[in-house]
């Protein structure tokens, strides 16, 4: 079935520094969704992306999409303590599938 | 609106007894999802309704397990007998449409500890 991988599993920064977390599908995907959740809270949608190639920038946010529409990765520029928490990948094929996640955590 | 709506919020069970756990998706949204999340496994899809009718439910466990989403309004998780494994936080999603072009909304949670 379809799968969805995620990397790195956990990461630590030092504020301002940059955070990239890695998305891997098993199979071509229609489109991949991110998520962030906070501790003790509940995955919130960030961004989709639908296009071969696409790029979408939300603030200090970067999302790209692989040319195969097989991977995804999101990147961080100059991280602030409000950017803890977990961000998920999900692949959309025949339902919504969620990497692990990648939980980042900032020390100021 | 309210958002999507997940009662209750904790429950605390002892093995071996039923457990069903609610849910009531944004209004107008015909897509409805179960995850489950722990710390090992992630955020796992149990099953995926589109319009009231089960489409994926290749997630769900074993026969303890069982939805239903007899209207568009109301979903249910029952678990039973219930085991110290099914612990776990137990998420409902809706979202407008299919998971192929919108994105899904996530209620608060269900947290499940059964002893």
């Amino acid at each position: 079935g379809q799968q969805v991988m995620q990397i790195p599993q956990y990461q630590h920064v030092q504020e301002g520094e940059d955070f990239t977390t890695y998305c891997n599908s098993s199979t071509t995907l229609s489109n991949i969704q991110w998520y962030k959740q906070r501790p003790g809270g509940h995955p919130v949608f960030l961004i989709q992306l639908v296009k071969s190639g696409e790029v979408k920038k939300q603030k200090r946010l970067t999302f790209q999409f692989g040319e195969a529409k097989k991977n995804s990765s999101l990147h961080i520029t100059a991280t602030q303590t409000t950017d803890v928490g977990t961000y998920f990948c999900a692949g959309a094929g025949t339902a919504l599938i969620f990497g692990k996640g990648t939980t980042l955590s900032v020390s100021s | 609106d309210a958002g999507v709506i997940q009662s209750p919020r904790h429950e605390v069970t002892e093995m071996g007894q039923e457990v069903t756990l609610r849910c009531k998706p944004i209004s107008g949204h015909n897509s409805l999802f179960w995850y489950r999340q722990t710390m090992m496994r992630g955020l796992e899809l149990l099953i995926y309704f589109n319009n009231n009718v089960p489409i994926d439910d290749s997630g769900m466990p074993e026969d303890r397990f069982s939805a239903k989403m007899p209207n568009a309004s109301f979903s249910t998780l029952k678990i039973q007998p219930s085991e110290p494994r099914d612990s776990a936080v137990y998420f409902c999603a809706s979202s407008l449409g299919t998971v192929m072009n919108t994105e899904a909304f996530f209620g608060q949670g269900t947290r499940l500890t059964v002893v």
